[in-house]
C-alpha cells in the first residue's frame, strides 16, 4: 500500500526566516507530484507539480519553490517568509495524470 | 481561466433528510475536464469521494451520487439520506487544464444533525 508522509505537522516561523517542508511518498514509483496551499477560509491552490525526479513546474507564483531531489520526495522551500505564506500546505501524488490525488495530511503554517 | 464555483457553507440538514450540494464548473482551457469530489471528515486528510471523466457519465460511492453534465457544466452532488458520519467538508474539483493545473472549490461545510 502506499503511504505518504509530511513533515513537518505545524510550523510557526518569523517574516524573513527560510522555510523547508517535506514530502515522501512509499510504494509507489514515479508518482505525479503536486503541492497545495489553502490560505484560513480560503480554497486549494495548486502551488508545483512534478512527473519526474529533477522536474518540477509552477502553478502559482507565491515566492515559494519546490525541488524533487529524488523519486519518492517533494520539498516546498523559500529563503524568506512573508506573512502571506501562513496556511495549511498539503502534499498529494496520482497515479495517471488528471487523475485522482491522494494527499498527505498536511502541514500548518504560521507565520508571525 | 478555469474555475469552480459550488456551494457555500455551511450547510445544515437533519439526518435521513436529502442533500445536493451544486458545483458549476467554467472549463475554457480543456473541453472535457475529469471532474472530481473530495471529502475531508474531521480530524482526517483529504480523500477522493468520486469522479467522473467522460460527460454524460455518473459516479457514485458512499450513497453520495453526481452526474457530468456538459450541456450545464455541472457537477451536483447529491444524497437521498444523510447520516451524521457525512459531516464533513466537501469539495468540487476539475483538471488538468491546459496548464495542467487543477482547480478546487472552495469546499463546502455539511453539518448534520442527528
Amino acid at each position: 500500500a502506499q503511504t505518504i508522509h509530511q513533515w513537518p505537522v505545524a510550523e510557526i516561523k518569523a517574516v524573513g526566516s527560510p522555510l523547508s517542508l517535506g514530502c515522501t511518498i512509499k510504494g509507489k514509483s514515479s508518482p505525479n507530484l503536486y503541492w497545495y496551499w489553502q490560505a484560513t477560509g480560503g480554497t486549494l491552490q495548486q502551488l508545483f507539480y512534478s512527473i519526474t525526479v529533477g522536474q518540477v513546474e509552477s502553478v502559482v507564483q507565491l515566492n515559494l519553490s519546490a525541488s524533487r531531489p529524488k523519486d519518492d520526495q517533494f520539498i516546498l522551500s523559500t529563503e524568506k517568509l512573508l506573512l502571506s505564506h501562513s496556511g495549511f500546505y498539503l502534499c498529494a501524488w496520482s497515479r495517471d495524470w488528471g487523475g485522482e490525488q491522494y494527499f498527505g495530511p498536511g502541514t500548518r503554517l504560521t507565520v508571525l | 481561466g478555469d474555475s469552480v464555483t459550488q456551494t457555500e457553507g455551511p450547510v445544515t440538514v437533519s439526518e435521513s433528510e436529502s442533500l445536493i450540494i451544486n458545483c458549476t464548473y467554467s472549463a475554457t482551457s480543456i473541453a472535457y475536464p475529469n471532474l472530481f469530489w473530495y471529502v475531508r471528515y474531521p480530524g482526517e486528510g483529504l480523500q477522493l469521494l468520486l469522479k467522473v471523466i467522460t460527460a454524460g457519465q455518473k459516479g457514485s460511492s458512499r450513497g453520495f451520487e453526481a452526474t457530468y453534465n456538459k450541456e450545464t457544466t455541472s457537477f451536483h452532488l447529491q444524497k437521498a439520506s444523510v447520516q451524521e458520519s457525512d459531516s464533513a467538508v466537501y469539495y468540487c474539483a476539475l483538471g488538468p487544464s491546459n496548464t495542467n493545473k487543477v482547480v478546487f472549490g472552495t469546499g463546502t461545510r455539511l453539518q448534520v444533525l442527528p
